[in-house]
């Protein structure tokens, strides 16, 4: 399947201070990436959808001047967490759609860990 | 999307066939039934996924009713790495493909 990769796998940053999360698709090209949030012992939130040139759409509730997300690339997606604080401490993860493959399944990063101090 | 419902635990013992059961009795037309899972602390994986036929890939095969209104995952020999917390998901592929998380179910695969 698919390779999707995210950078960092964690990070652990002071509270204000702000934090990007990359996310690649390694061997095909996204149009298309989603960005979920997941609390211990919760299942995955959607937050995001991730478009290539055009501005994310972001799920009901999820502030979007706090969690910027940028596709400038058709293999690159970031989430950058602003003024971070403790309850955004979570488990992030991306996923992107191959828009070549003939299901609609997609494909996960590894998440990236993030505690705020 | 249709709603799904799945037992929130099951245990298996290594070697043997674990059979995950998944109701989507909302289910359109249109919509597939995806597999993912989940191991501890990493992103979900993909499984499998199906319309109407019966399908079958090198990690597990997927049954559906014939009246779509549910499905079983078969791990057909489970192993101990297969722990995870499986979700069954129905999804049309509108919305911008967008995809529901449940709370799913924990299969703990037993030595």
């Amino acid at each position: 399947g698919a390779v999707v990769s995210q950078h960092p796998s964690w990070v652990i940053c002071k509270s204000g201070t702000s934090v990007k999360i990359e996310c690649r698709s390694l061997d095909f090209q996204a149009t298309t990436m989603f960005w979920y949030r997941q609390f211990p012992k919760q299942s995955l939130m959607l937050m995001a959808t991730s478009n290539e040139g055009s501005k994310a759409t972001y799920e009901q509730g999820v502030e979007k001047d706090k969690f910027l997300i940028n596709h400038a690339s058709l293999t690159l997606s970031t989430l950058t967490v602003t003024s971070a604080h403790p309850e955004d401490s979570s488990f992030y993860i991306c996923s992107a759609r191959d828009p070549l493959a003939v299901g609609y399944e997609q494909y996960f990063g590894p998440g990236t860990r993030l505690t705020v101090t | 999307d249709a709603k799904t419902t799945q037992p929130t635990s099951m245990d298996c013992a290594e070697g043997r066939a674990a059979n995950l059961p998944c109701n989507h009795s909302t289910i359109s037309g249109n919509e597939y039934v995806y597999w993912y899972r989940q191991i501890h602390s990493q992103g979900p994986q993909y499984i499998i996924h199906g319309l109407k036929n019966n399908e079958t890939n090198e990690m597990a095969s997927l049954i559906i009713t014939e009246d779509r209104k549910s499905s079983t995952l078969i791990l057909p020999h489970a192993t101990l790495r297969d722990t995870a917390v499986y979700y069954c998901i129905v999804n049309s592929g509108g919305s911008n493909y967008k995809l529901t998380f449940g709370k799913g179910t924990l299969l703990t695969v037993n030595p």
